[in-house]
């Protein structure tokens, strides 16, 4: 099983600051197959990046995904109101032991 | 826009099983190569496959979920269905159900489901 850690826990910022949240696996995540989703309050995860750097359709071009092998970073240009979220990576390259998220990364108002 | 809607009992007993149906709308479940999945959240924590199907019938499930773990799919009906059995408190979550074998484009609201007696 790919075990997924997220961190920070917690990011503090302002609107308009960048934020840097980072996902590293135990072990290396074939082709990149790594995405992250954002999930407000009382609301189902959203599909923002998949392939490790390629934007869902609707994503607004202020989030990007980098990163292969074990180490991957969501990188939200410059944060609005509505991006204050939890957000979790998740590896879907191996199904052995299961299509795994990571804790995911509260990023709140500062 | 394809829209998806969990269904099912918010209190089972443990030891019980647990059933949940997910009805799809706006599209046909059977249309397009998709798969169909369950996702699931305990209160305050992080989210766990816990498995998929194809149209054709064709699943896979969590291991560390497998041995309690049925999803079935209803394509006259446009749903799929999740059963899990022997259930405890910690299946105490937020149950999902998503469309996709490993991306997830569309989900449900998320249904609600307390194991107590």
């Amino acid at each position: 099983e790919i075990v997924l850690t997220q961190s920070p826990g917690t990011l503090s910022l302002s609107p308009g600051e960048r934020a840097t949240l980072s996902c590293r696996a135990s072990q290396s995540v074939s082709s990149s197959y790594l995405a992250w989703y954002q999930q407000k309050p009382g609301q189902a995860p959203r599909l923002l990046i998949y392939g490790a750097s390629s934007r869902a359709t609707g994503i607004p071009d202020r989030f990007s995904g980098s990163g292969s092998g074990t180490d991957f970073t969501l990188t939200i240009s410059r944060l609005e109101p509505e991006d204050f979220a939890v957000y979790y990576c998740q590896q879907y390259g191996s199904s052995h032991g299961g299509f795994t998220f990571g804790p995911g990364t509260k990023v709140d108002i500062k | 826009q394809v829209q998806l809607q969990e269904s099912g009992p918010g209190l089972v007993k443990p030891s019980q099983t647990l059933s949940l149906t997910c009805t799809v709308s706006g599209g046909s479940i059977s249309s397009g190569s998709y798969y169909w999945s369950w996702i699931r959240q305990p209160a305050g924590k992080g989210l766990e496959w816990i498995g998929r199907i194809y149209t054709s019938g064709s699943t896979n499930y969590n291991p560390s979920l497998k041995s309690r773990v049925t999803i079935s799919v209803d394509t006259s009906k446009n749903q799929f269905s999740l059963k899990l059995s022997s259930v405890t408190a910690a299946d105490t979550a937020v149950y999902y159900c998503a469309r996709g074998a490993a991306l997830y484009d569309y989900w449900g609201q998320g249904t609600l489901v307390t194991v107590s007696s």
